[in-house]
């Protein structure tokens, strides 16, 4: 167990929806960051932040937005949603950098959008 | 960002030592470079880290040469048990950059 929590696990839903991911970080980590990986592909980074700041963009795209709150959560927010965009989506956290620091990823939440 | 070059994948027995090599050319002066396992549908883990020379924990070795322009993550006595993917990442201090990925990594394969 890594520490860092999602939710939820499993979700289905159609194209054309929005969704909100969950993350909780582990306990006293600062550093949250979003991948997404398909199904065979690696991970793809899609952004990171840095107590409640965004810190790092990857190839995010501008349907997907994310925030982190005071209490360290970060929420994934996927909206129009296309077939595509269906893969596991991961939370990682960390104490600091992004490179420097050991990530510690969580069990992912498994999107398939139909 | 210092782009790295792994096997797409390798072949291993049961009890054999695996050495994964990474090449990352154009490694920066700051960067630091990672070692991650992932099983299937599951978060990738953290293996171990290293700057330069060489580093040993309790699950792997990390050599570093003086040039640090490729690193190799030494698994000792692998077991089926080690089958998984192996991502390598060179680290760029530089917070906002656009191009950080894992790769498609090293999907290692343990036989009996």
């Amino acid at each position: 167990d890594s520490g860092v929590t999602q939710t939820p696990k499993h979700l289905i839903t159609a194209t054309g929806q929005r969704v909100t991911l969950r993350c909780s970080p582990r306990s006293g980590d600062l550093s949250v960051y979003w991948y997404q990986q398909s199904l065979d592909q690696g991970l793809q980074f899609l952004i990171q932040y840095y107590n409640g700041e965004e810190r790092a963009k990857g190839n995010i795209l501008e349907r997907f937005s994310a925030q982190q709150f005071p209490d360290l959560h970060s929420e994934l927010n996927l909206s129009s949603l296309e077939l595509g965009d269906s893969a596991l989506y991961f939370c990682a956290s960390s104490g600091g950098t992004i490179y420097t620091d050991t990530q510690y990823f969580g069990p992912g939440t498994r999107l398939t959008v139909l | 960002l210092a782009k790295t070059t792994q096997p797409i994948s390798m072949d291993s027995y049961e009890g054999q030592e695996v050495n994964i090599t990474c090449s990352h050319n154009n490694i920066a002066t700051n960067d630091y470079i990672t070692w991650y396992q992932q099983f299937p549908s599951q978060g990738p883990r953290f293996i171990i880290q290293g700057y330069k020379t060489k580093v040993t924990n309790e699950v792997a070795s990390l050599f570093i040469p003086a040039d640090r322009k490729s690193s190799t993550l030494s698994l000792p006595r692998v077991s089926l048990s080690d089958t998984a993917v192996y991502y390598c990442l060179v680290g760029d201090p530089n917070y906002n950059n656009n191009d950080m990925r894992f790769g498609a990594g090293t999907r290692l394969t343990v036989k009996p």
